[in-house]
């Protein structure tokens, strides 16, 4: 079966822009979260979806934002990007009632 | 306040021989751990997972032990092989409102032939 799939697989932006990240979950799996990894940091949770509607969110600014559509697609948005936010973001998903998330390949988005 | 520590960033072992990594936590109301591992460019891979009422699980070469006195969990791996070099996370999670998975900062193991 196909797995979490993390568009674009790369990106560079320049400071003060705004990013979209998209992620597909497997098919069936309702939830859906974001993570941050950067070096020596390991996995910062960003949020979590389920059925639309947000039920975690971690201590990041309020310029990350994230969405659920009803087919359990996601996506985050970072607006105002800074030279800090360059890392690989995670996206997850799994089946209600699973304890393990099913991981994409990440999104690399690189600030200059 | 990081409630899922992995103390040690770094270990190695010969290629055959048993890799133990370990793991901490400080919220007690973590409900399951988790074992991620992570190849470098590619999204972490599920291991295996504990729940907090059971002490061990294992599933092929890979073992794991929660103390939940100690608040203390560990991967075994035998017997190592070179490609289990990766890093290693830790993670804990909880229900309903607690569900977010809370990693640790990852431990690199490298397997010697």
């Amino acid at each position: 079966k196909a797995g979490v799939t993390q568009t674009p697989r790369y990106l560079i932006k320049t400071r003060g822009q705004q990013v979209t990240l998209s992620c597909s979950p497997i098919s069936g799996h309702r939830s859906v979260s974001w993570y941050q990894q950067t070096p020596g940091q390991g996995l910062q949770f960003l949020f979590e979806y389920f059925s639309e509607t947000q039920r975690n969110k971690g201590n990041f600014p309020g310029r990350f934002s994230g969405r659920q559509f009803s087919n359990s697609r996601s996506e985050m948005n970072v607006s105002t990007l800074e030279l800090g936010d360059s890392a690989l973001y995670l996206c997850a998903s799994r089946y209600p009632g699973d304890y393990g998330y099913t991981f994409g390949s990440g999104t690399r988005l690189t600030v200059v | 306040d990081q409630q899922v520590k992995q103390n040690s960033p770094s270990l190695s072992v010969q290629e055959g021989r048993i890799s133990i990594l370990n793991c901490d936590y400080t919220n007690s109301m973590f409900d399951y751990f988790l074992w991620y591992k992570k190849y470098p460019a590619e999204g972490p891979t599920f291991l295996i997972s504990i729940s907090s009422i059971k002490d061990k699980n294992e599933d092929g070469r890979f073992t794991v032990f929660l103390n939940k006195s100690a608040k203390h969990l560990s991967l075994h791996i035998v017997p190592s092989q070179p490609g289990d070099s990766a890093v290693y996370f830790c993670a804990a999670g909880g229900t309903g409102a607690n569900s977010k998975l809370t990693f640790g900062k990852g431990i690199t193991l490298s397997v010697r032939p």
